[in-house]
């Protein structure tokens, strides 16, 4: 069973850039979460998609967005970027519900974006 | 908000003996703590999960413990091998496990000497 799969897995972009970061979730999983890891801050809730819709928000401001597609795939956008953006990027799938097991969160491998 | 607490910071152990880890966590309605570990280049990989409708399970060498009254759970690991260095995470969240985020703790750096 393939598990949650990041791409690109490295990047570097410059300061008021845009970009874009890939997660797809293990198949059936309906709920993919996005996850900032950073030395200082440890690990921080960006958003959580079910179903093509945003079910929680974490406490990022509104240049951290993203969205999740009819196959479960989901994609994040970070624009204007600035140099603490720089972090770990991970997402993790689930199957979104409590009442089914296995519960939690499968994590990928992220990705690790520099901003210079 | 959550709030979870995690301690120690590092920890240093000879291959063999046992670890402890202990985590608090402030909201009284989470109901469901995780704890991952992740190696240099990964993301975290679950490793023992607890609902708190149950008060200890195990898995092999690990385990964890949940004290709802006292807001509290560890993760105790016995007989350490080197392969068990990594930084581990403990989390909370009051969904059960399903849905809601999980709000992590800041890591605790283990590392076992052969």
């Amino acid at each position: 069973k393939a598990g949650v799969t990041q791409t690109p897995r490295y990047l570097i972009k410059t300061r008021g850039q845009q970009v874009t970061l890939s997660c797809s979730p293990i198949s059936g999983h309906r709920s993919v979460s996005w996850y900032q890891q950073t030395p200082g801050q440890g690990l921080q809730f960006l958003f959580e998609y079910f179903s093509e819709t945003q079910r929680n928000k974490g406490n990022f401001p509104g240049r951290f967005s993203g969205r999740q597609f009819s196959n479960s795939r989901s994609e994040m956008n970070v624009s204007t970027l600035e140099l603490g953006d720089s972090a770990l990027y991970l997402c993790a799938s689930s199957l979104g519900s409590s009442r089914v097991k296995p519960y939690g969160y499968t994590f990928g491998s992220g990705t690790r974006l520099t901003v210079v | 908000g959550e709030n979870v607490e995690q301690h120690p910071s590092t920890l240093s152990v000879q291959e063999g003996d046992s670890a402890v880890i202990k985590c608090t966590y402030s909201d009284s309605a989470s109901n469901y703590f995780p704890w991952y570990k992740q190696e240099l280049g990964k993301g975290p990989q679950l490793i023992i999960d607890i609902r708190s409708n149950v008060g200890e399970k195990k898995d092999q060498r690990i385990a964890v413990t949940l004290n709802k009254t006292a807001k509290h759970f560890s993760l105790h690991i016995t007989e350490t091998q080197p392969e068990d260095s990594a930084v581990y995470f403990c989390a909370a969240s009051k969904d059960g496990g399903g849905s809601e985020k999980l709000v992590f703790g800041k890591g605790t750096k283990l590392t076992v000497n052969p």
